[in-house]
């Protein structure tokens, strides 16, 4: 089972920043916190990913809190493309690589 | 540009019928991945491959196997396929990092209908 939980939706306006809250209360030292999103009737997409430290990239900002249980993934001007399914993931990684994916949060980028 | 691709965008089959789902990528990764995603499920993990012709279960892999003869190439076989194995399947790959970090590529996607 998942062990993030997200809001199920959540609406942003277009070249507004969007905020992308992710609850991981279960976390332990050495796990990750992945974000990846879905554009319709494509795969996922890696996004970003943290373990202590804010980071950031061209797509995203991503926001760690200093208790580690929670995060937010920010879109600074989020554009029309950016709606899609958003899936934080939080995973010690290891040899193996598995994710377990959540429903994620839909985020809809209104005009 | 890294890529995976999967063979078929669209498949359609009986039941009953044999099904290969193929997979490549070209990016030297060790791990890779079959998921299936159904509406309001998510993505769920059928199998997973580390390395050449090793495997492991993921959380539904009941109904399906997997080959896995060459590094850049994973695939998924449904045996006897049946209605409820209609699905989207997602094929991915992934390497980890020196800091113990990974990132998953995935593939386009297979839309395999069963009739």
């Amino acid at each position: 089972d998942a062990k993030t939980t997200q809001p199920t939706s959540m609406d942003c306006a277009e070249g507004r920043a969007a905020n992308l809250p992710c609850n991981h209360s279960t976390i332990s030292g050495n796990e990750y916190v992945y974000w990846y999103r879905q554009i319709h009737s494509q795969g996922p997409q890696y996004i970003i990913h943290g373990l202590k430290n804010n980071e950031t990239n061209e797509m995203a900002s991503l926001i760690i809190t200093e208790d580690r249980k929670s995060s937010t993934l920010i879109l600074p001007h989020a554009t029309l493309r950016d709606t899609a399914v958003y899936y934080c993931i939080q995973d010690y990684g290891g040899a193996t690589n598995k994710l377990i994916f959540g429903t994620g949060t839909l985020l809809a980028v209104q005009p | 540009d890294v890529k995976v691709t999967q063979s078929s965008r669209y498949l359609v089959k009986r039941t009953g019928e044999k099904v290969f789902l193929e997979c490549v990528q070209d990016m030297d990764h060790e791990n890779m991945f079959w998921y299936r995603q159904d509406p309001g499920l998510g993505l769920r993990l059928i199998y997973f491959s580390y390395d050449v012709k090793m495997k492991e279960k993921g959380d539904i892999p009941e109904g399906y196997s997997v080959s896995r003869e060459k590094k850049e190439r994973f695939s998924l076989i449904l045996e006897s396929a049946s209605t409820n194995q209609t699905s989207m399947y997602l094929c991915a790959s992934s390497s980890t990092a020196r800091d113990g970090s990974y990132e998953q590529y995935f593939g386009p996607g297979t839309r395999l209908t069963v009739t």
